[in-house]
């Protein structure tokens, strides 16, 4: 069966230090892959997609970065962390040409202080 | 532009008690709808999805409903348990599209 991974769970961090979370999946081949955000009380927001190794699709202008070095592991960076950056991520898979159900992972809480 | 729209913001009902949740959207071409529970601080989970030509599923407690002709869809919790309190998130994807789109969600909270 499937699984998805996302850590750390929980993360707090200063303004303007670096991050990098990570998703990996296990049981599938060539996925697709999403990073997601979710400030509190809000929807959820796509940051980035992914068809492929290497192949990464940006949705909205931030100071976030995605990378995507393995089949199966999609990786989100910052050079350095914004207050607003603050919020829920999470990550998600997809099987290419299905009906696109997403399963997401457990999330990673992010806070910037 | 594509949207999904849904409502009630939130909604607190007794325990034992029926609810239903609505879903409209203006997604086009329509591929398929989803509803998704998500518990707090926890990913969402797929509860139930529907293509065009199915009007009606379920899942345990859970029926979701889907209007293709009106852009509406309903999901209706039966005999509603603590443990369905959480947030209820709709999504439509488009045919053709990577990027689904989602609804802000409607946070359910059944009390005892």
């Amino acid at each position: 069966s499937q699984t998805i991974h996302q850590w750390p769970a929980t993360l707090v961090q200063p303004v303007g230090s670096p991050l990098s979370l990570e998703c990996t999946v296990e049981g599938t081949s060539n996925p697709n892959l999403y990073w997601y955000r979710q400030a509190a009380g809000r929807g959820l927001q796509l940051l980035f997609y992914s068809v492929g190794i290497g192949q990464i699709s940006s949705e909205v202008p931030q100071n976030l970065s995605a990378s995507r070095p393995q089949d199966r592991q999609f990786i989100l960076s910052s050079k350095k962390l914004l207050l607003s950056d603050s919020g829920f991520y999470l990550c998600a898979w997809s099987v290419p040409g299905g009906l696109d159900t997403q399963y997401f992972g457990p999330g990673t809480r992010l806070t910037v202080l | 532009k594509n949207q999904v729209e849904q409502s009630p913001q939130s909604l607190i009902i007794l325990e034992g008690k029926n609810c239903t949740l609505q879903c409209n959207y203006t997604v086009s071409p329509f591929s398929n709808l989803r509803w998704y529970k998500q518990d707090t601080g926890r990913g969402p989970v797929s509860l139930t999805i529907m293509t065009f030509s199915e009007n009606t599923k379920s899942n345990g407690r859970y029926t979701a409903t889907l209007d293709a002709d009106t852009k509406q869809s309903s999901l209706h919790i039966t005999a509603s348990q603590l443990s369905d309190s959480a947030s209820y998130i709709c999504v439509v994807s488009s045919g053709g599209s990577y990027i689904p789109t989602f609804g802000r969600g409607t946070s359910l909270i059944v009390h005892p």
